[in-house]
């Protein structure tokens, strides 16, 4: 069955530290993979997508995610982390065998401390 | 930002009354979806519709109707809310224009239902 795990229900990164956000897959076929973020109060936004070619995708405010598919993960990543960047992020797969409807990830509390 | 709203943004109802959760985007996106979503928890779709007098349910079990008689609003009703129906509710749309099944969502600040 067509699934996406996010293994950290929390993270924790000091301000200016590099943060990565872990996501794996399970789908048949190529995925279109997504990243959302979730401010507190406010609706989902969307960061970044990777639909196909460079395994590296960069999206809004700075953040990164690479595409690995032997371990059919896809990481978000940001250089330096901002206290700002303190929210939930969703990660979420599309692919054939879910008749292309999005599968969501349980989503990742992102802590950045000052 | 997104143009998409939804109203109301939390509403608290006594068991047994009937509601309807209000979503509108002014983007003339084709694709609308409806998601359920419990407090730190993955996103359920549970009703969408690719168009006007199209509607489909999702893969979350729901006993709520949707109905699309215009392009730009997409309303949910619950014909007799229960506190198993007690969460946020999110609305969302996409323009499939932007690519076939890769195109992203935008998404409605939720209105979340508590019913006692």
């Amino acid at each position: 069955a067509q699934s996406v795990a996010q293994p950290e229900d929390q993270v924790n990164v000091a301000e200016g530290n590099p943060l990565t956000v872990k996501c794996t897959y399970s789908v048949s076929g190529n995925p279109y993979l997504f990243w959302y973020v979730q401010y507190p109060n406010r609706g989902l936004q969307f960061l970044l997508k990777y639909i196909t070619g460079d395994n590296l995708v960069k999206g809004s405010y700075g953040f990164e995610a690479e595409f690995n598919k032997s371990q059919t993960s896809f990481h978000l990543k940001k250089p330096s982390a901002l206290v700002s960047d303190s929210a939930l992020y969703f990660c979420a797969v599309r692919a054939g065998d879910s008749n292309y409807q999005l599968i969501w990830g349980a989503g990742t509390k992102l802590i950045i401390k000052p | 930002e997104a143009d998409i709203y939804q109203t109301p943004r939390y509403l608290v109802i006594g068991t047994g009354k009937k509601i309807t959760l209000e979503c509108s985007q002014t983007m003339g996106h084709d694709k609308m979806y409806w998601y359920q979503q419990d407090p730190g928890m993955e996103l359920h779709l549970i009703h969408y519709s690719y168009g006007v007098n199209s509607t489909e349910k999702g893969d979350l079990s729901s006993e709520s109707t949707v109905s699309r008689i215009r392009t730009e609003h997409f309303p949910l009703t619950l014909e007799s809310a229960r506190p198993s129906h007690t969460s946020q509710y999110l609305c969302a749309s996409s323009d499939p224009l932007q690519g076939a099944h890769n195109e992203k969502l935008f998404f409605g600040s939720g209105t979340q239902l508590s019913v006692l």
